[in-house]
Formats: structure tokens, sequence, C-alpha cells
């Protein structure tokens, strides 16, 4: 198992050009995160979907949008990056099986490095 | 206004000593409260949780205590390993969705 990857793992973009983050989970989870970490601050939730085929906007969901079409697969693009969105995003995911346990918590990928000039 | 709080940015500690690190949280919304690891350019991992029903979890070294009268939270690991220096997120799990809210944080620098 790979567990949660990202794609890329570095970025350099100008303002105003558009992207799209890959996150992609191997081990068969229902729900899928997107959180940005800035310095000195913990991590933001901008989205998240609880199933194939839905989304839902989390703390900081402007200037971001989701797309969740394959069950595995979540995507999070930019369409005019600013350099506010220079951050660390981390893609995340987590099984839960309805009955809150303390095995059902999230799972996180290793993180893309985004730099907004 | 932030709902959870990790007051010490840092904390270093000498090797074999006890950590102790601290969250505040301000309401009573969550079900379960989790610690996360996390190393320089990698993702955090899951450290250790305790349900709001209980008032202590232990794991090995690691230890998490919660006071909900206090609204307060702390994970002691004893003892401390350099292998431990990292950053130590508090986040809580929102009872609804299961959504979490973090702290910012505290750097845990272990001495050898």
């Amino acid at each position: 198992n790979a567990g949660v990857t990202q794609t890329p793992k570095f970025r350099v973009l100008k303002t105003g050009q558009s992207m799209t983050l890959l996150c992609a989970q191997d081990m068969n989870h229902e729900y899928m995160y997107w959180y940005r970490q800035d310095p000195g601050m913990g991590l933001r939730l901008i989205h998240y979907s609880v199933g194939e085929g839905t989304t839902a906007k989390g703390e900081v969901p402007d200037g971001y949008n989701v797309s969740r079409l394959k069950k595995q697969n979540f995507l999070l693009g930019l369409e005019s990056a600013a350099p506010s969105q220079t951050s660390v995003y981390f893609c995340a995911s987590r099984l839960t099986t309805g009955a809150r346990t303390s095995t059902d918590t999230q799972y996180f990928g290793p993180g893309t490095r985004l730099t907004v000039l | 206004d932030q709902q959870v709080k990790q007051n010490s940015p840092s904390l270093s500690v000498q090797e074999g000593r006890i950590s102790i690190l601290n969250c505040d949280y301000t309401n009573s919304m969550f079900d379960y409260f989790l610690w996360y690891k996390k190393y320089p350019a990698e993702g955090p991992t899951f450290l250790i949780s305790i349900s709001s029903i209980k008032d202590k979890n232990e794991d090995g070294r690691f230890t998490v205590f919660l006071n909900k009268s206090a609204k307060h939270l702390s994970l002691h690991i004893v003892p401390s390993q350099p292998g431990d220096s990292a950053v130590y997120f508090c986040a809580l799990r929102g009872r609804s969705q299961g959504n979490l809210i973090f702290g910012k944080g505290t750097k845990l620098s272990v001495k050898p």
C-alpha cells in the first residue's frame, strides 16, 4: 500500500496561473480532505469529500475548487493563483465506518509545497 | 476566534526526561481528541487519541490526558528520545461530520 500520495511535490507559479494538485489513496477510504499549512499556523481545511461525486467547503475554501470523480482521487484546483495561496498543501483520507472509534482517523500525504510569485 | 490553542510554540527537553505538550479548547462539540506528529517535509502522522468519555489513554511511552472541566488536553512522553523531536499538533474531531480542527503546533526538541 502506498497510502496517500500527492503530485507534484513542489511547484512554482506566477500570479494568475492555474494548476491542479492531485491526491490519490489506495486504502479504499470514503472521505478525503485538502488542507493548507502556513508558517506558525495549524492545518486549515480547504475542502473535503464524503464520497465519490460529493464535495463540501471547509474553513478556507475561497480561491479553490475540488473534484472527486473517482473514489481514490481528490483534485484541488487553483484557477487564478495569488501570492496568498503560497503554502504547503496536504491531502488526507479517512475510512469511517460510521461507528466512531479511535481508529477512525485521517491519514496524510507528504504534502505539496506551492509558491506563487 | 481559535477553537484550539497550543500556547507553547516550542519546547526543549533533555533525553530521558518527560515532555509535556498542552492544548486548550473552547467548546465541547468534539467526540475525540487526537495528537499528530509531524517531521519536516513529511505529512502529519497519527500518534494517539482519546475519547471524550475517557480521561486518560496510554500507548507505550505516550499518554494523553483529558480534563473536560478545564477544556484541557495534554500529551506526556516518557522517557523522551531524540527521535521524538518533531512538531506536535493537537486535533479535535467534531461530533457531526468528524472533521478535525488543528492547533498551531508545538515544536519539540529532545537534546541528547
